[in-house]
C-alpha cells in the first residue's frame, strides 16, 4: 500500500532554531506539494515541484522557509530561523502529474511547535 | 482568482440522518472539484472528485454532483454512521494556466455523528 511519509511526525523547538522536515513522496510520482494548516488560516500552499523543479513557492516566506528536492525520492522543507508564528501542521503531498484532476496523496503530516 | 466557499460548521447528526454539506466555487474556466475527508490526526485523503460540468463524483455513499450552472459541488449522504465523523474539505484545481494542478481548498467543515 503505497503511501506519502513525513518525519518527523512531532516537532518541538525554541524560536530562532533551524527546523528540517522531510518527505518521501509516492515513487513514481513526479508532483510534490507542501502545505502548511492552521486553525485560522486553514489550508494553504507553499510550495509545489513537478520533477523536481519548484514551480510555485509564492506561498511561502522566503526570508526563513526554503523547499527543495534533492533527489525524486525526497522532498525537504527548512524553516531558519524559526518563530512562534511557524506553529502549525505541515502536510506534505504527492501527485502523478495528471494535467485534469489530479489527485493529491497525503502524509500524516509534521506537527510543528516553536516555543 | 479561484476560490472556494464552504458551509461552516460545527455540523452534528444523529446516526442515520441525511448529510448536506454545501460548496461553492469561483473559478476560470472549467475547473475540477474535489472533496477531501480528514480524520483526526490523519493527512487528507481523497473522497471523491468530478472533473466536468455534470459529472457526479461518488464514494463510500458520499454523492456530488458538478453543477457549472450554480458554480456548486455540495456534498451528500443519506444515511451518515458515527465513523464518518471527520473535517470535509472541498477543493478545486484550475485544468490550464500556470496554476494547473494546484489545489485550493475551502475552510473545511467539521462533522460529528452520534450514536
Amino acid at each position: 500500500d503505497a503511501r506519502v511519509t513525513q518525519t518527523p511526525r512531532h516537532k518541538v523547538t525554541e524560536m530562532g532554531q533551524e527546523v528540517t522536515m522531510r518527505c518521501q513522496p509516492i515513487l513514481g510520482h513526479n508532483t510534490v506539494f507542501w502545505y502548511r494548516q492552521t486553525m485560522m488560516q486553514g489550508l494553504e500552499l507553499l510550495a509545489y515541484f513537478r520533477n523536481r523543479a519548484p514551480l510555485d513557492d509564492s506561498g511561502m516566506p522566503k526570508d526563513r522557509f526554503s523547499a527543495e528536492m534533492p533527489d525524486a525520492t525526497l522532498a525537504t522543507l527548512k524553516i531558519q530561523p524559526s518563530e512562534p508564528r511557524d506553529s502549525a501542521v505541515y502536510f506534505c503531498a504527492s501527485g502523478s502529474g495528471s494535467p485534469v484532476g489530479e489527485t493529491q496523496y497525503f502524509g500524516p503530516g509534521t506537527r510543528l511547535l516553536v516555543l | 482568482g479561484n476560490s472556494v466557499t464552504q458551509m461552516e460548521g460545527p455540523v452534528t447528526l444523529s446516526e442515520e440522518a441525511f448529510l448536506t454539506i454545501n460548496c461553492t466555487y469561483t473559478a476560470t474556466g472549467y475547473p475540477s472539484l474535489f472533496w477531501y475527508v480528514q480524520y483526526p490526526g490523519e493527512g487528507l485523503q481523497l473522497l471523491l472528485k468530478a472533473t466536468k460540468a455534470d459529472d457526479k463524483g461518488s464514494n463510500k455513499g458520499f454523492e456530488a454532483t458538478y453543477r457549472k450552472e450554480t458554480t456548486s459541488f455540495h456534498l451528500e449522504k443519506g444515511s451518515v454512521q458515527v465513523s464518518d465523523s471527520a473535517v470535509y474539505f472541498c477543493a478545486l484545481s484550475s485544468n490550464y494556466g500556470g496554476s494547473q494542478g494546484n489545489l485550493i481548498f475551502g475552510k473545511g467543515t467539521k462533522l460529528s455523528v452520534k450514536p
